[in-house]
């Protein structure tokens, strides 16, 4: 199986800040046509994930583009470039490359 | 608009068995992967399984011999039975919809339910 890591675990931030959660695979994530198989969802308090990237780099829609991803490989990084409070939640990236699909252990942000 | 709505999470006996369902709306899920993840209390995401758009299912290692995911075509829903169940099988299950693009089958997952609670206790 594929495993996820992710750092740091826990991230305080204060509003208009920058902030960088970086994610790493056990095994590289590249497939054919140069995808990166890494998605990142966020999962804000008392609601269900939502996607905010797909495939490392292309943002969901109605996503601001505060949010971007990238990397390659084994190594990703999602930031956001000025948090603002409603960014709290846990952030976990996720392989779709091969199942079982296997997620980071997230990363939960607050604002300070 | 694509929504998912889950349903039949319950309180249930260790070693017993539960269904649970995942209605689609605006989409038709024969024509579509489907998952379903789940979240014990307190902790992260786990993917349970998925059934591809040709009907392949897929399973954790954790359920991989009692739960069963399938469809229905006429109710446009997508179904996961689960027997045998553990302490552990508690959690949130959220049904998920997959999109794909290049040679994937289920790149992300994408919208999700607002999730159906199990709880496995005695």
């Amino acid at each position: 199986d594929i495993v996820m890591t992710q750092s740091p675990l826990s991230l305080s931030v204060t509003p208009g800040e920058a902030a960088s959660i970086s994610c790493r695979s056990s095994q590289s994530l590249l497939y054919t046509y140069g995808y990166n198989y890494l998605d990142w969802y966020l999962q804000k308090p008392g609601q269900s994930p939502q996607l905010l990237i797909y495939l490392t780099s292309n943002r969901a829609a109605g996503v601001p583009d505060r949010f971007s991803g990238s990397g390659s490989g084994t190594d990703f990084t999602l930031k956001i470039s000025r948090v603002e409070a409603d960014d709290v939640g846990v952030y976990y990236c996720v392989q779709s490359l091969r199942v079982p699909f296997t997620f980071g252990p997230g990363t939960k942000v607050d604002i300070k | 608009d694509v929504q998912l709505l889950e349903s039949g999470g319950t309180l249930v006996q260790p070693g017993g068995s539960l269904r649970l369902s995942c209605a689609a709306s605006g989409f038709t899920i024969s024509n579509n992967a489907m998952n379903w993840v789940r979240q014990a209390p307190g902790r992260g995401l786990e993917w349970v399984s998925s059934i591809s758009a040709t009907g392949d299912t897929y399973y954790g290692d954790s359920v991989k011999g009692r739960f069963i995911i399938s469809r229905d075509r006429s109710k446009n829903t997508v179904s996961l039975q689960m027997n045998s169940l553990r302490v552990e099988d508690t959690a949130v299950y959220y049904c998920t919809k997959c999109n794909n693009q290049g040679s994937g089958w289920c790149n992300w997952f994408d919208p999700w339910g607002q999730g159906t609670l199990v709880t496995v206790s005695s």
